[in-house]
């Protein structure tokens, strides 16, 4: 069964601070692992890191995938409190006709002024 | 665009009712996909689609069935509601790179 772990499970920094946030997978037919951003409502997508794109960068949030160690880290340098919600990651796998998307339960990220 | 749109927002079912979770994209995109999130649990696909005509089962597909007529529309069909489908169901559209996901639908059974 596809795993994906995700630490810490919150986080509480100061305005300014750089944070790492960790994922680690478990999956057959490894295809991709994608970070999200939740607020309130829906996810929104941030990144997709690929065995050919293995470090991405926006703005202040960069994330680096590491197929050997199987984990992934979320990067956030000079938070905001904008930067509040919770960061999820998902790995996609697929294989004989399949396909499995198998998310964390994401980390809680609380940025206070 | 309006994106990926859900209805409806919110909705209260007594056990063993049925009722269908509309979703609505006007991106073309050809994947489109169907998750519920439990508090604390992240989220679970249920069903996916790779195109019109195309769906196939994700990792909690029991007691739900979807179709994909067109391009554009992906409902989620709830057979029998039980309390363990209450849950905030998200549904997505992508074009295989990163996915778009609709405001959600938030359903109590009880």
């Amino acid at each position: 069964e596809d795993k994906v772990v995700q630490s810490p499970l919150s986080l509480v920094v100061h305005e300014g601070d750089t944070v790492t946030l960790n994922c680690s997978y478990e999956v057959t037919n490894f295809r991709s692992l994608l970070w999200y951003k939740q607020e309130k409502k829906a996810p929104t997508f941030l990144f997709m890191l690929t065995s050919s794109g293995i470090e991405k960068k926006s703005g202040r949030l960069s994330s680096i995938l590491d197929k050997k160690e199987l984990s992934s880290i979320l990067n956030i340098t000079a938070t905001q409190t904008g930067d509040s919600a919770i960061y999820l990651c998902a790995v996609e796998s697929t294989g004989a006709g399949s396909y499995q998307l198998t998310f964390g339960k994401g980390t809680k990220l609380s940025v206070i002024p | 665009n309006a994106g990926v749109t859900q209805t409806p927002k919110f909705r209260i079912l007594k056990i063993g009712q049925s009722m269908t979770l509309q979703c609505t994209q006007d991106m073309n995109h050809n994947y489109m996909y169907w998750y519920r999130q439990d508090p604390g649990m992240g989220l679970k696909l249920i069903y996916y689609s790779v195109g019109a005509g195309i769906t196939d089962k994700g990792e909690v597909p029991n007691g739900y069935n979807v179709s994909r007529s067109t391009t554009e529309d992906f409902p989620l069909r709830l057979e029998l509601a039980a309390p363990s489908q209450t849950s905030v169901y998200f549904c997505a559209s992508g074009t295989g790179i990163g996915q778009y996901f609709g405001p959600g639908t938030r359903l109590t059974v009880t």
